[in-house]
Protein backbone atom coordinates (compact mmCIF):
# COMPACT_ATOMS: atom_id res chain seq x y z
CA UNK A 1 0.00 0.00 0.00
CA UNK A 2 1.19 3.26 -0.63
CA UNK A 3 1.89 5.53 2.61
CA UNK A 4 0.69 9.03 2.70
CA UNK A 5 2.26 11.26 5.51
CA UNK A 6 1.78 14.64 6.19
CA UNK A 7 3.42 17.10 8.05
CA UNK A 8 2.52 19.57 10.00
CA UNK A 9 -0.26 17.61 11.75
CA UNK A 10 -1.81 20.94 12.86
CA UNK A 11 -1.32 24.55 12.24
CA UNK A 12 -2.39 27.71 13.57
CA UNK A 13 -2.43 30.71 11.99
CA UNK A 14 -2.69 34.18 12.28
CA UNK A 15 -5.47 35.56 9.83
CA UNK A 16 -4.07 37.20 6.82
CA UNK A 17 -0.74 35.09 7.29
CA UNK A 18 0.30 32.03 4.57
CA UNK A 19 0.31 28.46 5.43
CA UNK A 20 1.84 25.53 3.89
CA UNK A 21 0.83 21.71 4.23
CA UNK A 22 3.61 18.73 3.28
CA UNK A 23 2.32 15.30 1.69
CA UNK A 24 5.05 12.86 1.05
CA UNK A 25 4.40 9.70 -0.36
CA UNK A 26 5.87 6.15 0.01
CA UNK A 27 5.99 5.58 -3.44
CA UNK A 28 5.90 7.63 -6.54
CA UNK A 29 2.63 9.21 -8.15
CA UNK A 30 3.67 9.24 -11.03
CA UNK A 31 1.16 7.88 -13.73
CA UNK A 32 1.70 6.31 -17.18
CA UNK A 33 0.31 9.34 -18.63
CA UNK A 34 2.50 11.84 -16.63
CA UNK A 35 -0.07 13.30 -14.34
CA UNK A 36 0.95 12.69 -10.30
CA UNK A 37 -2.11 11.38 -8.92
CA UNK A 38 -2.54 13.05 -5.80
CA UNK A 39 -5.82 15.50 -4.68
CA UNK A 40 -6.11 17.46 -2.01
CA UNK A 41 -8.91 17.68 0.16
CA UNK A 42 -11.07 20.06 3.05
CA UNK A 43 -13.19 18.43 5.66
CA UNK A 44 -14.81 21.74 7.51
CA UNK A 45 -15.92 21.09 10.76
CA UNK A 46 -19.70 18.72 11.04
CA UNK A 47 -19.28 18.88 6.81
CA UNK A 48 -17.73 16.15 4.16
CA UNK A 49 -14.67 16.26 2.57
CA UNK A 50 -14.73 18.87 -0.60
CA UNK A 51 -12.09 19.18 -3.44
CA UNK A 52 -9.77 21.50 -3.08
CA UNK A 53 -6.87 20.54 -5.69
CA UNK A 54 -6.57 17.87 -8.10
CA UNK A 55 -3.93 16.45 -10.16
CA UNK A 56 -1.15 17.85 -7.67
CA UNK A 57 -1.93 21.92 -8.76
CA UNK A 58 -5.58 22.40 -10.47
CA UNK A 59 -7.91 23.84 -8.63
CA UNK A 60 -11.52 22.57 -8.15
CA UNK A 61 -14.20 24.73 -9.33
CA UNK A 62 -15.01 27.27 -6.83
CA UNK A 63 -11.92 27.29 -4.96
CA UNK A 64 -10.71 30.53 -4.02
CA UNK A 65 -7.23 31.19 -5.92
CA UNK A 66 -5.44 31.60 -2.20
CA UNK A 67 -5.25 28.07 -2.75
CA UNK A 68 -2.17 26.61 -4.77
CA UNK A 69 -0.58 23.11 -5.30
CA UNK A 70 2.97 21.78 -6.13
CA UNK A 71 5.39 19.01 -6.46
CA UNK A 72 6.04 16.00 -8.01
CA UNK A 73 6.70 12.54 -7.88
CA UNK A 74 6.76 11.75 -3.73
CA UNK A 75 6.95 15.48 -2.44
CA UNK A 76 3.51 17.52 -2.36
CA UNK A 77 2.62 20.78 -1.13
CA UNK A 78 -1.03 22.74 -0.32
CA UNK A 79 -0.25 26.59 -0.14
CA UNK A 80 -2.75 28.97 1.48
CA UNK A 81 -1.54 32.41 0.42
CA UNK A 82 -3.44 33.97 3.04
CA UNK A 83 -5.76 32.17 5.62
CA UNK A 84 -9.21 33.19 6.01
CA UNK A 85 -11.56 32.53 8.73
CA UNK A 86 -13.48 29.92 6.38
CA UNK A 87 -10.32 27.93 5.98
CA UNK A 88 -10.76 26.06 9.65
CA UNK A 89 -10.91 22.24 9.21
CA UNK A 90 -8.99 19.16 8.19
CA UNK A 91 -6.60 19.17 5.46
CA UNK A 92 -5.98 15.82 4.08
CA UNK A 93 -3.77 14.53 0.65
CA UNK A 94 -5.10 11.49 -1.67
CA UNK A 95 -3.77 9.44 -3.63
CA UNK A 96 -5.36 7.43 -6.63
CA UNK A 97 -3.18 6.29 -8.06
CA UNK A 98 -3.54 2.54 -7.30
CA UNK A 99 -5.87 0.70 -4.72
CA UNK A 100 -6.10 0.55 -2.23
CA UNK A 101 -6.19 4.09 -2.49
CA UNK A 102 -4.74 6.00 0.45
CA UNK A 103 -5.19 9.34 2.57
CA UNK A 104 -3.08 11.07 4.57
CA UNK A 105 -3.82 11.21 8.45
CA UNK A 106 -4.87 15.03 7.99
CA UNK A 107 -3.69 18.45 9.00
CA UNK A 108 -5.51 20.46 11.26
CA UNK A 109 -5.38 24.12 10.79
CA UNK A 110 -7.01 26.83 13.10
CA UNK A 111 -6.90 30.19 13.48
CA UNK A 112 -4.69 31.62 16.33
CA UNK B 1 -24.53 19.13 -11.16
CA UNK B 2 -23.11 16.01 -9.18
CA UNK B 3 -24.78 14.96 -6.24
CA UNK B 4 -24.23 11.58 -4.33
CA UNK B 5 -26.01 10.58 -1.02
CA UNK B 6 -25.10 7.82 1.73
CA UNK B 7 -27.97 5.86 3.18
CA UNK B 8 -28.56 3.36 5.26
CA UNK B 9 -29.48 1.90 9.14
CA UNK B 10 -27.85 4.13 12.05
CA UNK B 11 -27.48 1.18 14.09
CA UNK B 12 -26.66 -2.47 13.43
CA UNK B 13 -25.91 -5.27 15.79
CA UNK B 14 -22.72 -6.97 15.99
CA UNK B 15 -22.02 -10.10 13.21
CA UNK B 16 -25.06 -8.39 11.22
CA UNK B 17 -24.61 -7.25 7.55
CA UNK B 18 -24.84 -3.94 6.58
CA UNK B 19 -26.03 -2.27 3.29
CA UNK B 20 -25.59 1.08 2.47
CA UNK B 21 -26.76 2.89 -0.64
CA UNK B 22 -25.60 5.50 -2.61
CA UNK B 23 -27.77 7.27 -4.51
CA UNK B 24 -26.20 9.64 -7.29
CA UNK B 25 -27.10 12.58 -9.83
CA UNK B 26 -25.64 14.21 -12.88
CA UNK B 27 -23.53 11.90 -13.84
CA UNK B 28 -24.26 7.89 -16.15
CA UNK B 29 -21.98 5.41 -14.14
CA UNK B 30 -22.03 4.31 -17.79
CA UNK B 31 -19.50 6.67 -19.11
CA UNK B 32 -16.11 5.66 -19.28
CA UNK B 33 -14.02 6.89 -16.67
CA UNK B 34 -16.77 6.78 -14.24
CA UNK B 35 -16.60 5.68 -11.27
CA UNK B 36 -17.98 5.98 -7.10
CA UNK B 37 -15.79 4.96 -4.09
CA UNK B 38 -16.94 4.13 -0.84
CA UNK B 39 -15.07 5.42 1.98
CA UNK B 40 -15.28 5.70 5.85
CA UNK B 41 -14.24 7.87 8.76
CA UNK B 42 -14.42 6.21 12.50
CA UNK B 43 -15.52 9.02 15.01
CA UNK B 44 -12.21 11.06 15.07
CA UNK B 45 -9.81 8.98 12.84
CA UNK B 46 -8.88 9.06 9.61
CA UNK B 47 -10.50 8.24 6.46
CA UNK B 48 -10.11 4.88 5.25
CA UNK B 49 -11.29 3.39 1.77
CA UNK B 50 -13.33 0.71 1.14
CA UNK B 51 -14.30 -0.28 -2.27
CA UNK B 52 -14.69 1.21 -6.01
CA UNK B 53 -17.07 0.40 -8.36
CA UNK B 54 -15.76 1.52 -12.09
CA UNK B 55 -17.92 2.26 -14.96
CA UNK B 56 -17.32 -1.22 -16.82
CA UNK B 57 -18.25 -2.83 -13.86
CA UNK B 58 -14.07 -3.59 -12.74
CA UNK B 59 -14.45 -3.93 -8.98
CA UNK B 60 -11.94 -2.94 -6.80
CA UNK B 61 -11.68 -3.92 -2.47
CA UNK B 62 -9.77 -2.65 0.18
CA UNK B 63 -7.35 -5.95 0.55
CA UNK B 64 -8.10 -5.51 4.14
CA UNK B 65 -11.54 -6.07 4.00
CA UNK B 66 -12.19 -7.83 0.91
CA UNK B 67 -13.75 -10.73 1.94
CA UNK B 68 -16.55 -8.79 3.60
CA UNK B 69 -17.22 -6.68 0.97
CA UNK B 70 -19.44 -6.20 -2.13
CA UNK B 71 -20.03 -3.51 -4.23
CA UNK B 72 -22.70 -3.52 -6.87
CA UNK B 73 -24.73 -1.24 -8.79
CA UNK B 74 -28.52 -0.54 -9.90
CA UNK B 75 -27.57 0.98 -13.06
CA UNK B 76 -31.61 1.92 -14.08
CA UNK B 77 -32.08 3.58 -9.95
CA UNK B 78 -28.86 5.78 -10.93
CA UNK B 79 -27.28 3.58 -7.68
CA UNK B 80 -24.26 1.97 -5.59
CA UNK B 81 -24.41 -0.37 -3.14
CA UNK B 82 -22.16 -1.60 -0.63
CA UNK B 83 -22.57 -4.65 1.50
CA UNK B 84 -20.37 -5.19 4.85
CA UNK B 85 -20.64 -8.69 6.55
CA UNK B 86 -20.08 -9.76 10.21
CA UNK B 87 -20.47 -6.10 11.54
CA UNK B 88 -18.26 -5.56 14.53
CA UNK B 89 -18.33 -2.21 17.02
CA UNK B 90 -14.59 -1.16 15.36
CA UNK B 91 -16.94 -0.64 12.25
CA UNK B 92 -18.73 2.21 13.81
CA UNK B 93 -18.26 5.20 11.04
CA UNK B 94 -19.47 7.61 8.74
CA UNK B 95 -19.48 6.15 5.72
CA UNK B 96 -19.11 8.27 2.84
CA UNK B 97 -19.65 7.48 -1.07
CA UNK B 98 -17.65 9.67 -3.95
CA UNK B 99 -17.18 10.45 -7.45
CA UNK B 100 -14.22 9.42 -8.37
CA UNK B 101 -13.90 12.90 -9.93
CA UNK B 102 -13.77 14.06 -6.27
CA UNK B 103 -17.16 14.50 -5.39
CA UNK B 104 -18.50 13.69 -2.18
CA UNK B 105 -21.58 12.52 -1.27
CA UNK B 106 -23.32 13.98 2.57
CA UNK B 107 -22.12 10.44 4.78
CA UNK B 108 -23.69 8.32 7.30
CA UNK B 109 -22.78 7.61 10.55
CA UNK B 110 -23.26 4.09 11.33
CA UNK B 111 -23.20 2.71 14.93
CA UNK B 112 -22.40 -0.77 15.54
CA UNK B 113 -23.36 -2.04 18.80
CA UNK B 114 -25.60 -4.75 20.54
Amino acid sequence: DIVLTQSPLSLSVTLGEPASISCRSSQSLVHRNGYNSLDWYLQKPGQSPQLLIYLVSNRASGVPDRFSGSGSGTDFTLTITRVEAEDVGVYFCMQSLQTPITFGPGTRLEIK
Amino acid sequence: QITLRASGPALVKPTQTLTLTCTFSGFSLNTPGAGVNWIRQPPGKALEWLALLYWDDDKRYNPSLKSRLTITRDTSENQVVLTMTDMDPVDTATYYCQHRAGYWGQGTLVTVSS
